[in-house]
């Protein structure tokens, strides 16, 4: 059993479209994490939370910590933002991650 | 920024031979982490490190070892490289335990 799900696995999206990726976990955290993936390998983290939502430009992050579920929106998106889209939780000792979203957005 | 910088970008070797992965972080970070990715199976820990020669075993230790000389400085080592061994090789580094990852460009190794 995975300790982080996501879904979907793939998401193939017109550019402008509104992107929601889901990452549910099933261990306590103290964080969530959102990790972005470009073809190449290097990875970025885009978002840590612990609650609520956090917004930065055309990206939004949410958590519900009670239903242990996140979500990942993507508003406009945009041929660049094709990428993986890795949740991973962080248990205050270790991390755990899911396995990725790949995204593509046609222009 | 945090720099986190891995010796090759791509790496060839073949069966048998010893193979070792450099990482070089820039921020005074405490922790290192070694991950190897294959599709489907996302991130998995190899070794980490929270201290100067100081090592643990993650998830998927086997055929694999560090070393943690100095601070900044995290190397993985295959000391007999398999073909099973072929991934993507992904150092990362951390503040604290519970802080967010910074990553390398990774390391693309194929294993003939």
């Amino acid at each position: 059993k995975n300790e982080v799900e996501q879904s979907p696995q793939n998401l193939t999206a017109q550019e402008g479209e509104f992107i929601t990726i889901n990452c549910s976990y099933s261990v306590g955290i103290s964080a969530l994490h959102w990790l972005q993936q470009h073809p190449g390998g290097g990875i970025v983290s885009l978002f840590m939370l612990s609650s609520g939502k956090k917004k930065h430009g055309r990206l939004i992050a949410t958590i519900n910590i009670q239903e242990k579920h996140s979500s990942l929106h993507i508003t406009a998106s945009h041929p660049r933002d094709s990428a993986v889209y890795i949740c991973a939780v962080n248990t205050g000792n270790q991390f755990y991650f899911g396995t990725g979203t790949s995204l593509t957005v046609i222009p | 920024d945090v720099k986190v910088t891995q010796s090759s970008r791509y790496l060839v070797k073949r069966t048998g031979e010893k193979v070792f992965l450099e990482c070089v972080q820039d921020m005074d970070h405490e922790n290192m982490f070694w991950y190897r990715q294959d599709p489907g199976l996302g991130l998995r820990l190899i070794y980490f490190s929270y201290d100067v020669k100081m090592k643990e075993k993650g998830d998927i230790p086997e055929g694999y070892s560090v070393s943690r000389e100095k601070k900044e400085r995290f190397s993985l080592i295959l000391e007999s490289a398999s073909t099973n061994q072929t991934s993507m090789y992904l150092c990362a580094s951390s503040l604290a335990r519970d802080e967010k990852l910074f990553f390398g460009s990774g390391t693309q190794l194929s294993v003939l």
